[in-house]
């Protein structure tokens, strides 16, 4: 079975820039959700869809969006990038509505703006 | 509300010895109490979970004990191995509408 892909690998923008993350969960999950791991902060949730709607947003500006498309794969969009913005951004999926299911991890897209 | 506090944020165990990583919560709404490994280059990974109708959750070597009363649960590693070496996050939820809140993690290094 495969896991949740993720790219690309990494990805250098520069300040003001926008930055498109792609994601694809394991088959069959229907949750999919974006964290960012910066340095020493750990993972911060960012957004949460299911069946292509929003569940949830974190604490993150409105610069921050994405959507889930039919087939359950996910895009997460960076607009007007900052310096801080530069981190790992880690996409999970899991099977079920209730985030107590497990979420399966991709491998994340490092982020790098210059 | 939301914060999760994980200690300590990084731990040298010799190898064979035991591994203890704590966190604390104040949302009492959590009951749902995951532990996950990440290797670098690699996402985490769910290594074992907790809900709070037990106190305690041992799988192989991976421990869980968990205090209500506290709002404290920690993960225990017996017989520590070098491959065991990797960062450790501790996650809640409240299995709503809430997703998971992450701890800032325990790098563990295990040295021979």
């Amino acid at each position: 079975e495969a896991g949740v892909t993720q790219s690309p690998t990494h990805l250098i923008k520069t300040r003001g820039q926008q930055a498109t993350l792609r994601c694809s969960p394991i088959s069959g999950h229907t949750s999919v959700y974006w964290y960012q791991q910066a340095l020493g902060l750990g993972l911060q949730f960012l957004l949460w869809y299911d069946e292509g709607e929003e569940r949830n947003r974190g604490n993150f500006p409105p610069r921050f969006s994405g959507r889930q498309f039919p087939n359950y794969s996910s895009e997460l969009n960076v607009n007007a990038l900052e310096l801080e913005d530069s981190a790992l951004y880690l996409c999970a999926s899991s099977l079920v509505l209730l985030v107590s299911d497990t979420q399966y991890f991709g491998p994340g897209t490092r982020l790098t703006v210059l | 509300q939301q914060q999760v506090k994980q200690s300590p944020q990084s731990l040298i165990v010799q190898k064979g010895g035991i591994s203890i990583i704590n966190c604390a919560y104040e949302n009492t709404a959590f009951d749902y109490f995951p532990w996950y490994q990440q290797f670098p280059g690699k996402g985490p990974a769910l290594l074992i979970a907790i809900r709070p109708d037990v106190s305690e959750k041992k799988e192989g070597r991976f421990t869980i004990s968990f205090n209500k009363s506290a709002k404290q649960f920690s993960l225990h590693i017996m017989d520590s191995q070098p491959g065991d070496s990797a960062t450790y996050f501790c996650a809640a939820s409240d299995s709503g509408n809430t997703p998971l809140v992450f701890g800032k993690g325990t790098r563990l290094s295990v040295i021979a």
